[in-house]
């Protein structure tokens, strides 16, 4: 069984550039979940999704921040117009609605 | 409202020593326990849970944590440190009324020495 799948690993962007992270969840779960683990800190909670809803993003930034999670593919998080204070560790974890929830290795974002 | 605490952001014990780290949580509601492992450049991996029934929870790689609902603790424990204990540890609370929000502590990076 394939776990949640997450790519890429490793992001590099420019200040100002898109990041797009995909998020493929375990197989038979429709629930996916982002976080973002800052060096030295744990993880954040941005935002929760079920196919097609956004459930709940108060860990969300109000800018720049978005999150899909469409009825046929992945889920996305993009990032736009990145700033330097946007490198982090971006996680997704991905349930069939109960706890616990599974998580993938995680997408490496730096800003240059 | 939720919140956990883990005592010491770094803890060193040497190899065969006893391995404990603390956690201590918050929740109006009954909470649903976890403690995850992350290895450098690695996800999240869980060691184990507490839901409901019994207190004393066993987890994978020898781990065990207690739930005092009066000390509002779930300290995580290992009678014997292995070298390739070395890891970050986070502890984790959600409602265990059916919410989905996790509530992750700030980590416990674990040294084990030969």
């Amino acid at each position: 069984n394939a776990g949640v799948m997450q790519n890429p690993r490793h992001l590099v962007r420019r200040r100002g550039q898109e990041a797009r992270l995909r998020c493929s969840p375990m197989k038979g779960h429709s629930h996916v979940y982002w976080y973002r683990q800052l060096p030295e800190e744990g993880l954040k909670f941005m935002v929760y999704l079920q196919k097609e809803n956004i459930i709940d993003e108060s860990g969300m930034p109000k800018e720049r921040f978005s999150a899909e999670f469409p009825k046929e593919g992945p889920s996305i998080l993009r990032i736009q117009q990145v700033v330097r204070g946007d490198s982090a560790a971006y996680f997704c974890a991905s349930s069939d609605g109960n706890q616990p929830q599974h998580f993938g290795d995680g997408t490496r974002l730096s800003i240059l | 409202a939720q919140s956990v605490t883990q005592l010491g952001s770094h803890v060193s014990v040497s190899e065969g020593a006893l391995v404990l780290l603390r956690c201590n949580y918050s929740s109006s509601v009954p909470p649903y326990l976890f403690w995850y492992v992350q290895y450098p450049n690695q996800g999240l991996q869980l060691l184990l849970k507490y839901t409901t029934g019994a207190t004393l929870v066993k987890g994978i790689n020898g781990f065990e944590a207690e739930f005092k609902k009066s000390e509002t603790s779930f300290h995580l424990t290992k009678p014997s440190a292995h070298m390739s204990d070395a890891a970050e540890y986070f502890c984790a609370v959600t409602p265990g009324t059916g919410g989905f929000k996790t509530i992750f502590g700030a980590g416990t990076r674990l040294f084990v020495k030969a």
